[in-house]
C-alpha cells in the first residue's frame, strides 16, 4: 500500500491557460473522489468515480473542468482556460467501498492562478 | 442533503489540557459521521468514525468523540494534547444511503502551546 499520489504537488499558472492533475489511487481501491479545498475551508467535493464510470458531478463544477478515469485506475483532472477564482488545493481520494468506507487522502495539488 | 457545522475556527490550548472541538450536523437522512486531521501542506488523515453501535467512537492518538443524536453533535476530545496535536481538525458527514461523498464542515485549527 503505497497511498494516493498527486501529480504535480505544485502548479503555478496564468488565467486562461489550461491545467491538468493527475491522481494514482491505492491500487485495489475501485472508487475515487476529486474534492477541492479553498483557504480557510473544509474541502468541497467535485466527482466520484466507481472503476471508470463517471457517477457524479457537484454543481461547482463549471464545464470547463472535466476528469476522466479511462481504465479504472489512475484519473486525471482538467481545468481550462483557467481563473483566479479556481486557485486551491485539489484533493484526491479513494476506497474500498461506498458509504461508511474510509477514504484514504492523497497530499493534494495547490493551483495558483495568477 | 446534508451540512456540518463546526463551532469553533480556532481554538489555542496548553499542552497536556483537555480539547473539545465541536461539530453539529444535519440531515434528513441517517449519516456515518468522521474526524479527519490535516497537518500542514499534508492530505487528510482519518481519526475516528462513527458508523452504528456505541456512540463512543475510539479513534487515533488518543481522540475520542461521541455521537449525540437528540443533538445532531458529534464532538471530539482528547484528555491531554500534545505540542505534535497541532493541525486543522474537520468533521465531516456522509448520508447513510449514498456512495461516500463527504460533507464538510470548515475545519477548526487547533494549535497546542507549550
Amino acid at each position: 500500500d503505497t497511498g494516493v499520489s498527486q501529480n504535480p504537488r505544485h502548479k503555478i499558472t496564468k488565467r486562461g491557460q489550461n491545467v491538468t492533475f493527475r491522481c494514482d489511487p491505492i491500487s485495489e481501491h475501485n472508487r475515487l473522489y476529486w474534492y477541492r479545498q479553498t483557504l480557510g475551508q473544509g474541502p468541497e467535493f467535485l466527482t466520484y468515480f466507481q472503476n471508470e464510470a463517471q457517477l457524479e458531478k457537484s454543481r461547482l463544477l463549471s464545464d470547463r473542468f472535466s476528469a476522466e478515469r479511462p481504465k479504472g485506475s489512475f484519473s486525471t483532472l482538467e481545468i481550462q482556460r483557467t481563473e483566479q477564482g479556481d486557485s486551491a488545493m485539489y484533493l484526491c481520494a479513494s476506497s474500498l467501498r461506498g458509504g461508511a468506507g474510509e477514504q484514504y487522502f492523497g497530499p493534494g495539488t495547490r493551483l495558483t492562478v495568477t | 442533503a446534508q451540512s456540518v457545522t463546526q463551532l469553533d475556527s480556532q481554538v489555542p490550548v496548553f499542552e497536556e489540557a483537555p480539547v473539545e472541538l465541536r461539530c453539529n450536523y444535519s440531515s434528513s437522512v441517517s449519516v456515518y459521521l468522521f474526524w479527519y486531521v490535516q497537518y500542514p501542506n499534508q492530505g487528510l488523515q482519518l481519526l475516528l468514525k462513527y458508523l452504528s453501535g456505541s456512540t463512543l467512537v475510539k479513534g487515533i492518538n488518543g481522540f475520542e468523540a461521541e455521537f449525540n443524536k437528540s443533538q445532531t453533535s458529534f464532538h471530539l476530545r482528547k484528555p491531554s494534547v500534545h505540542i505534535s496535536d497541532t493541525a486543522e481538525y474537520f468533521c465531516a458527514v456522509v448520508g447513510g444511503t449514498s456512495y461516500g461523498k463527504l460533507t464538510f464542515g470548515q475545519g477548526t485549527i487547533l494549535t497546542v502551546h507549550p
